[in-house]
């Protein structure tokens, strides 16, 4: 059964570094064409996509964040983890991560999604 | 940057009813969107990939179609567990892979 959960800290201050660490199980980022994402969504917002990563280690940011952004994977304990640095109040959402399988087979949508973690940007 | 609009932003709408959202990309994508549903509180739930694909496990009376630049989500004899928000998102331009910005399902 293929699953992922989002970790990291719930509150942090402005100027800090996020860092969120996305664990999954079920599948292996070492596989050809699996993919996970980062996505957020602010409280009453719509879904941003952030930041994907993929089994050969491309990498993928968002245009208006590619500056504060940073993905890593570490395939031996199937985690990925993602850093934003200097954070500001308006980064308050519920982070998400996400599979994609891309290539022959792959349908190239988030089928499986973590529950998210909220995190909230004050002093 | 490809933009996704969603059209209505909200629909009320009856048990049994037929509902319509559409979704339209700034520029061409081919058949690479995606249709999610999201309830308060959960995680988005994929329904609908390669803009009409069926995702495993989901019933049957959604669908989906389109291609290019313009497609539709139809939700046929809504149920009372479909009212949510649905949103489309493009996989074909990247980075990034952009959503729209959602349509509410409410009771009328």
């Amino acid at each position: 059964q293929v699953s992922l959960r989002e970790s990291g800290p719930a509150l942090v201050k402005p100027t800090q570094t996020l860092t969120l660490t996305c664990t999954f199980s079920g599948f292996s980022l070492s596989t050809s064409g699996m993919c996970v994402n980062w996505i957020r969504q602010p409280p009453g917002k719509a879904l941003e996509w952030l930041a994907r990563i993929d089994w050969d280690d491309d990498k993928y940011y968002s245009t208006s964040l590619k500056t504060r952004l940073t993905i890593s994977k570490d395939t031996s304990k199937n985690q990925v983890v993602l850093t934003m640095t200097d954070m500001d109040p308006v980064d308050t959402a519920t982070y998400y991560c996400a599979r994609v399988r891309v290539g022959a087979g792959g349908d190239r949508a988030f089928d499986i999604w973590g529950q998210g973690t909220m995190v909230t940007v004050s002093s | 940057d490809v933009q996704m609009t969603q059209s209505p932003s909200s629909v009320s709408a009856s048990v049994g009813d037929r509902v319509t959202i559409s979704c339209r990309a700034s520029q061409g994508i081919s058949s690479w969107l995606a249709w999610y549903q999201q309830k308060p509180g959960k995680a988005p739930k994929l329904l609908i990939y390669a803009a009409s694909s069926l995702q495993s496990g989901v019933p049957s009376r959604f669908s989906g179609s389109g291609s290019g630049t313009d497609f539709t989500l139809t939700i046929s004899n809504l149920q009372p567990e479909d009212f949510a928000t649905y949103y489309c998102q493009q996989s074909n331009n990247f980075p990034p892979f952009t959503f729209g910005p959602g349509t509410t399902v409410d009771i009328k």
